[in-house]
This record gives C-alpha cells, sequence and structure tokens, in this order.
C-alpha cells in the first residue's frame, strides 16, 4: 500500500482480555518495528521484525506481549491479558532495510492503534 | 535508562521567531539522529537527520546541529509559523546492530500567532 496501514483505529477492551493489533507494511519493505508510546511518555521499542524473523524482541514488556510476522509482510501484536497499563498508543513503523542505506529517512509510521484497557 | 533525552516537555514560540528544540543523549556509539514531527491522531513522520560525521544539516526552515562532544543536538526552526505546532522527537541509533531508533519522550511545540 502506499502507507503504513495499522487496524484498529482505536480499541478499547477490559481487563483480561486479550488483544490483537493489526500492521499493514509498505509493500516491499523488509524491516517492521512494533513501538508504543504512553501518555507523558517518549516512543518506547517493543520488537524489530526483518522478513518473518525477530531478531531483537528485547523491548517486549512481558511474555503476555507476543508479535507474528507472516509473508514478510503483515504483522500482528498480541496482548494477552491485558492490564490497564497496557493503555497506550501502539506504533508499527516499516522501512525499506534496516541498515545504513536508509539513513536518510528511517521509518515510516503508521497512524497506530489507541488501546484502553477498563 | 533513557538515553535519548528531550528535557523541555513544552515549549511556546511567537510566529515569525525561532524555535529551538533540544535533544540529549548518553550512547557515544550513536551514529545517526532523526527528527520526527507528530500531529495528534498521527503517526510520526521524518523531519531531517543528520549523521555523527557532520554537525549541521539544513533543510528550507530546519536546521539540525550535532555536538558530538557534548552528545547534544538540537533542532532549530526558523521562521516558526503555526503549523509547526506539533510534538517533535529525536531519535538515535547505533552503527550497528538491529539498527532501532532509540527516541527521545518529546517536546511539544506550540507557535502563538
Amino acid at each position: 500500500g502506499a502507507g503504513v496501514s495499522q487496524s484498529p483505529s482505536n480499541k478499547v477492551t477490559e481487563k483480561g482480555k486479550d488483544v490483537e493489533l493489526r500492521c499493514d507494511p509498505i509493500s516491499g519493505h523488509t524491516a517492521l518495528y512494533w513501538y508504543r508510546q504512553s501518555l507523558g511518555q517518549g516512543l518506547e521499542f517493543l520488537i524489530y521484525f526483518q522478513g518473518n524473523s525477530a531478531p531483537d524482541k528485547s523491548g517486549l514488556p512481558s511474555d503476555r506481549f507476543s508479535a507474528e510476522r507472516t509473508g514478510g509482510s503483515v504483522s500482528t501484536l498480541t496482548i494477552q491479558r491485558t492490564q490497564q497499563e497496557d493503555s497506550a498508543v501502539y506504533l508499527c513503523a516499516s522501512s525499506l532495510i534496516p541498515g545504513p542505506a536508509i539513513k536518510n529517512y528511517g521509518y515510516t509510521f503508521g497512524s497506530g492503534t489507541r488501546l484502553t484497557v477498563v | 535508562d533513557q538515553q535519548v533525552k528531550q528535557n523541555s516537555p513544552s515549549l511556546s514560540v511567537q510566529e515569525g521567531r525561532i524555535s529551538i528544540l533540544n535533544c540529549d543523549y548518553t550512547n557515544s556509539m550513536f551514529d545517526y539522529f532523526l527528527w520526527y514531527k507528530k500531529y495528534p491522531a498521527e503517526g510520526p513522520t521524518f523531519l531531517i537527520s543528520i549523521s555523527s560525521i557532520k554537525d549541521k544539516n539544513e533543510d528550507g526552515r530546519f536546521t539540525v546541529f550535532l555536538n558530538k562532544s557534548a552528545k547534544h543536538l538540537s533542532l532549530h526552526i526558523v521562521p516558526s509559523q503555526p503549523g509547526d505546532s506539533a510534538v517533535y522527537f529525536c531519535a538515535a541509533r547505533r552503527a550497528s546492530g538491529t539498527y532501532k531508533y532509540i527516541f527521545g519522550t518529546g517536546t511539544r511545540l506550540k507557535v502563538l500567532a
């Protein structure tokens, strides 16, 4: 697609429920990143995909969080047994390749999914 | 450990004047730096970048300065316009590994007409 598409744009869920957030990156972009922004905080790195594999999962806050990417394209971030502290805007970004050649423009971000856990 | 810091959460500037947004970092291995702009309900959009081999990069009204010895970078917007009102994030990455960017907490700029 023309840009990074995320769905849903807003999600309200009850504490303890599982949620799935979807990211559809720019066609042909091999690198995909998930970040989240909690209220008053910066963008917190969660996980990075190169193709379908995730060489860096260091930002996932707990084992309730998982992500997968299939076909080198769409990625799904799953949060199990959601807690109120999971409330945040979850941002997905993609880039053509992750390395030095992508210097100038970094990532292209989607508009995010605003998750509210009540 | 906050490796990229934006110590001013907000800044107000009169239209036509200069806006200066600051960013400090702690990791001397960072080699590339970006500034992103974010409007409400939108994803961040790329604004300007600078490599660690340079100390200045200019693009229209936007100039980024890098002081490696001080581990400090700044974004200058001249002249500031009301449409520049947004949250500005600086981001930095290492020259190796996964090339992920570490973001600061952002500075909310308000340009007053």
